[in-house]
């Protein structure tokens, strides 16, 4: 695709549900990561594949998180029993190789868990 | 481990003010070193990056030199457009270059 896609780019979800938030990245690019931001802050990591391997996952802030990219395309990051701190802006970037070579961010997801 | 600190915005100047916008940084190694800007309702952008020290970066008339002996890459322009008004964010990766730590972000608002 022209850019990074997200979806959805708006979730409001109920205390204790599951949620699974999708990102497809640019076409062709072989490291996908996952971040986090909270309101008024940077984001932070939490995970990255390079093609369908999770490389790095020690961002992920517990076990009710998880994420996949089975075919090294599309990832799907996925919050278990979801709680009221688990609200933020969750963030995709995909990269020909690398942070080191240019990231290109999504418009994120804002997940909001009333 | 590693770590970015910028100033808090929000930063408000008027049109064709100078800008600076400061930012330090802790890290182990030799990182790179990013600007980002992030335009109301987008995503990050990347602006401007170095990859070793006394590098510049520039894009769009923004600067930002990768002093190691200062642990800094404070971000500059010389004349400030509206156009300009975004949130910007320092950042480095670390040695591996797959991972980037953020600052917290500044918001720059420029008035006409």
């Amino acid at each position: 695709g022209a850019g990074v896609s997200q979806s959805p780019r708006y979730k409001v979800t109920k205390r204790g549900q599951d949620v699974a938030l999708r990102c497809d990245p640019i076409s062709g690019h072989v490291s996908l990561y996952w971040y986090r931001q909270a309101l008024g802050q940077g984001p932070e990591f939490l995970t990255y594949f390079n093609y369908e391997a999770q490389q790095d996952k020690s961002g992920l802030p517990n076990d009710r998180f998880s994420a996949e990219r089975p075919e090294g395309s599309i990832s799907t990051l996925t919050i278990q029993r979801t709680e009221q701190r688990d609200s933020a802006m969750y963030r995709c970037a995909s990269s020909a190789q690398g942070m080191n070579t240019e990231a290109f961010f999504g418009q994120g997801t804002r997940l909001t868990v009333v | 481990g590693n770590s970015v600190t910028q100033m808090e915005g929000p930063v408000t100047l008027s049109e064709e003010a100078f800008l600076t916008i400061n930012c330090t940084y802790t890290a182990t190694g030799y990182p790179s070193l990013f600007w980002y800007v992030q335009y109301p309702g987008e995503g990050l952008q990347l602006l401007l990056k170095a990859t070793k020290a006394d590098d510049k970066g520039s894009n769009k008339g923004f600067e930002a030199t990768y002093r190691k002996e200062t642990t800094s890459f404070h971000l500059e322009k010389g004349s400030v457009q509206v156009s300009d008004s975004a949130v910007y964010f320092c950042a480095l990766s670390d040695h591996t270059g797959n991972m980037l730590t953020f600052g917290g972000g500044t918001r720059l608002m420029v008035k006409p």
